[in-house]
């Protein structure tokens, strides 16, 4: 079984604070990638990772930044988290090379007061 | 650019009634694949079918089935003889065909609710 998993359920930040979200998979994908899921507007991406050090933004880069140094570790950065950051964001990985099927990790719920 | 929509937002049925999603999708690509997942109150996205756009053959598992109809751009999603453990909320999605980074895009979702 594909495994995503993620370093918190839960998250309390306040304004201002870098914010680090983790993502592993053990499956040995090739892509990553963050979403974030906000009521009435679905699922959108925020930035994907095709490979180790690669990365291109999603549909709404602004005020994230990610990093991916292994294979199977992605990581999502709020430089200065604000408040209209608070979401859940979700993260998954798919095989890559033709196999699209993206599996989630549980989510991570933000709260930034 | 790609484009689902899920017209119904939230359907709320009677535990045993079968219940219809419907997902309508724009592409300009010819090769193509559709998802559905599930995500239940704990908040994971749960896979549930991958459907490429060569393959219109209906596909029936268990008390889930799904209709592909490229002819309307139609995804649709029936659970048959619906349970409380059906309540959630399904993602209809689609990405193409690419040979990295394959971005999925995702419709708003219709939550259903299977009262007892």
């Amino acid at each position: 079984d594909v495994k995503v998993t993620q370093s918190s359920r839960y998250l309390v930040k306040r304004t201002g604070e870098k914010v680090f979200l983790e993502c592993v998979q053990d499956m040995d994908h090739e892509n990553m990638f963050w979403y974030r899921q906000d009521p009435g507007l679905g699922l959108r991406l925020i930035y994907f990772s095709y490979d180790v050090k690669m990365k291109e933004k999603g549909d709404i880069p602004e005020g994230y930044s990610v990093s991916r140094e292994k294979k199977e570790r992605f990581s999502l950065i709020l430089e200065s988290a604000s408040t209209n950051q608070t979401s859940m964001y979700l993260c998954a990985s798919s095989l890559g090379q033709g196999q699209e099927t993206q599996y989630f990790g549980p989510g991570t719920r933000l709260l930034v007061l | 650019a790609q484009k689902v929509t899920q017209a119904q937002t939230e359907i709320s049925v009677v535990e045993k009634e079968d219940v219809t999603l419907d997902c309508v999708y724009e592409t300009r690509d010819t090769t193509y694949y559709l998802f559905w997942y599930k995500q239940p109150p704990s908040g994971e996205l749960v896979f549930l079918i991958r459907r490429n756009s060569f393959d219109e053959q209906n596909e029936i598992s268990g008390r889930y089935s799904w209709n592909f109809q490229k002819s309307t751009s139609s995804f649709n999603f029936t659970i048959t003889a619906s349970q409380v453990v059906d309540s959630a909320v399904y993602f209809c999605a689609m990405s193409e065909a690419k040979a990295a980074g394959n971005k999925l895009t995702f419709g708003g979702g219709t939550r259903v609710l299977v009262k007892p």
